[in-house]
């Protein structure tokens, strides 16, 4: 069974440039998390969805940041106009169902020049 | 407010002893918990879960305790070995619908050979 599946692993953006990132789930689990983690430091929560819906998006940035899992594909994390204090490392995470293990994927590490 | 805390940012062990990595929460409505071990450059891997109805939980080498009279987690790895070498999470699972993982700032585990 594969597991969650993000990518691209390392992105590097300008200032001002979108960022987008990409996570698959694991095969029947239709939970997907979106958490960030900055060095040194625990995985922050974003948002939570489940197909075509936003259920928890009460860690996301009011701005630029926006998430979706839509029907078809993969669940994709967006971030327009990126700035410095975006560089991090961002973790998607699936379940079967609520209140279960999410099991995550290995990140997609983000640097700002 | 939610916070889930680990006392202990280091812990250094011989090889074949055991260890214990300790973690406090604040929410004392949180009924899911959850331990995660992360290597370098990789995402939280899940190790073992306990639900606020037990005190006690094994796995393979491994054993999670539930205080919840002081709110209080440990996990002890048992015969630690050089592929124990990690940082170790516990996270605390709570929101509406049980979907927001809160997670400590880690416990570097590192393992003398």
């Amino acid at each position: 069974n594969a597991g969650v599946m993000q990518n691209p692993r390392h992105l590097v953006r300008r200032r001002g440039q979108e960022a987008r990132l990409r996570c698959s789930p694991m095969k029947g689990h239709s939970h997907v998390y979106w958490y960030r983690q900055l060095p040194e430091e625990g995985l922050k929560f974003m948002v939570y969805l489940q197909k075509e819906n936003i259920i928890d998006e009460s860690g996301m940035p009011k701005e630029r940041f926006s998430a979706e899992f839509p029907k078809e594909g993969p669940s994709i994390l967006r971030i327009q106009q990126v700035v410095r204090g975006d560089s991090a490392a961002y973790f998607c995470a699936s379940s079967q169902t609520l209140n279960q293990p999410q099991h995550f994927g290995d990140g997609t590490r983000l640097s700002i020049l | 407010g939610e916070s889930v805390g680990l006392h202990l940012p280091t812990l250094s062990v011989q090889e074949g002893d055991n260890s214990i990595i300790n973690c406090a929460y604040s929410n004392s409505a949180s009924d899911y918990f959850i331990w995660y071990k992360q290597e370098s450059g990789k995402g939280p891997q899940f190790i073992i879960d306990i639900r606020s109805n037990m005190d006690k939980r094994q796995g393979q080498r491994v054993t999670v305790l539930l205080n919840k009279t002081v709110k209080h987690l440990s996990l002890q790895i048992a015969a630690t070995q050089p592929g124990d070498s990690a940082v170790y999470f516990c996270a605390e699972n709570i929101g509406e619908y049980r979907n927001k993982l809160v997670f400590g700032a880690g416990t570097i585990l590192r393992v003398k050979s």
